[in-house]
């Protein structure tokens, strides 16, 4: 239980162009989703915290006009990289916060990555 | 500052020995949650074992353990009897307060290859 499906796994665009990632929490609502960035060899940063319904929170040094976050149910959650460039090159990953009554995870569950390469 | 210290970037160990990956913690608050993840070089991320602030017993699940210091904020993961498939980057995470829609802060990571 509590699976989060991330679409795409992969994905090469071209400078200038949008990308969209989606996260899907498949057998529970996930009211709370984070959203993670990876750059290779390093760990993962929190770029910002989305509650369904409400604008999404941004860490420090994060473009909320860039990195457009949309959790507009309980079940779908999704990052939209604009006008993307080489540098926004990374692995992201988004995280949903379980319910208190949930085991699985500790309470916590991750989607399985989106690879984004911008050339 | 630093939440999460992992000061080791990379371990070997030989398959079938036992492994510790070291992590310390800096919180100032009582309840907190600290997690370890392995993750694969497909990215996902695979939540191993957690420990609770206020859990007197260290947690075990299978081959890993958490050897949880308190009072020197460690909580480094013990994995027994290396096997092959257990290389891959670990983190080291922390939730704090223990409570609420908190996100996890994570290490740096260590990558962990087992030698056949």
């Amino acid at each position: 239980g509590a699976v989060v499906s991330q679409h795409p796994s992969w994905v090469i665009c071209k400078s200038g162009t949008s990308v969209k990632i989606e996260c899907r929490s498949l057998d529970f609502q996930a009211t709370t989703m984070f959203w993670y960035r990876q750059f290779p060899k390093q760990s993962l940063m929190l770029m910002a915290t989305s509650n369904e319904g409400s604008k999404a929170t941004y860490e420090q040094g994060v473009e909320k006009d860039k990195f457009l976050i949309n959790h507009a149910s309980l079940t779908l959650s999704t990052l939209t990289v604009t006008s993307a460039h080489p540098e926004d090159s990374s692995f992201y990953i988004c995280s949903a916060r379980l319910g208190p009554h949930s085991t699985s995870g500790a309470g916590y569950t991750f989607g399985s990555g989106t690879r984004l390469t911008v050339v | 500052a630093q939440k999460i210290t992992q000061t080791q970037p990379g371990m070997f160990v030989q398959e079938k020995e036992a492994v510790t990956l070291d992590c310390t913690y800096d919180t100032s608050d009582q309840s907190y949650g600290l997690f370890w993840y392995k993750q694969p070089s497909s990215g996902e991320m695979i939540f191993l074992i957690y420990q609770g602030s206020y859990d007197e017993q260290n947690a075990t699940e299978g081959r890993y353990s958490l050897n949880f210091q308190k009072a020197r904020k460690s909580a480094n993961l013990v994995i027994s009897a290396s096997q092959l498939g257990d290389s891959a980057m670990y983190f080291c995470a922390m939730r704090e307060p223990y409570s609420g829609n908190t996100p996890l802060v994570f290490g740096k990571g260590t990558r962990l290859s087992v030698i056949a």
